[in-house]
């Protein structure tokens, strides 16, 4: 069965600084690998993804992400912080014959000035 | 132009009371998800629809009932409501049930039994 983990509930990070959200993915197979970011009241709205070819994924509002198959981690970067980039973070996977998006329990990202 | 819409956005009712909330895409693709999001922030699919078929369905009480009209409509239908169902319920769209362009998803309907 495809799972995903997000080891930490919460991320602080001040602003300018750089960001990661650590995500691990557990699946048979070749994995499709996604972040989505979700603001208060808010749908999730989609970062980027990972499906094949170059490991660094670039992604919407200078966010990027790096596959890793040995160590099987799929982490979220961004250079330089802002304080709107707060906000909870999922990360999800599915399976390359798979027909559902498997979600992690999510990361608050928070962002001081 | 809102491509994954969900109504309505909030829903209060009482305990034992039947409701639906309904959703629309206009996107053009063939799947349609409910997935469910708890107090604590966890999603978890309950439902997945392709041209019309059911082709997911999770642990889910009988007391859900999915109904998609059309590839373009997936509406949920919840009977005899319980203080538990209380969550956010998000819809979610994508080209194809194994399509890697992932999902799009609706802004989410906060429900509340009381």
């Amino acid at each position: 069965a495809q799972s995903v983990a997000q080891p930490e509930d919460q991320v602080n990070v001040a602003e300018g600084n750089p960001l990661t959200v650590k995500c691990t993915y557990s699946v048979s197979g070749n994995p499709y690998l996604f972040w989505y970011v979700q603001y208060p009241n808010r749908g999730l709205q989609f970062l980027l993804k990972y499906i094949t070819g170059d490991n660094l994924v670039k992604g919407s509002y200078g966010f990027e992400a790096e596959f890793n198959k040995s160590q099987t981690s799929f982490h979220l970067k961004k250079p330089s912080a802002l304080v709107s980039d707060s906000a909870l973070y999922f990360c999800a996977v599915r399976d390359k014959y798979g027909n559902k998006l498997v979600f992690g329990a999510g990361t608050i990202l928070r962002v001081k000035s | 132009d809102t491509a994954v819409s969900q109504t309505p956005k909030y829903l209060v009712t009482q305990m034992g009371n039947d409701k639906s909330i309904k959703c629309e895409q206009n996107l053009g693709h063939d799947t349609m998800y409910w997935y469910k999001q708890d107090s604590k922030k966890f999603l978890k699919i309950m439902f997945s629809y392709n041209n019309k078929e059911l082709i997911i369905n999770e642990t889910v009480p009988n007391r859900f009932s999915p109904k998609s009209p059309d590839k373009a409509h997936l509406n949920l239908h919840i009977n005899s409501l319980e203080l538990g169902d209380s969550a956010v319920y998000f819809c979610a769209s994508s080209q194809g049930p194994s399509s890697h362009y992932g999902y799009t998803f609706g802004s989410g309907t906060r429900l509340t039994v009381v």
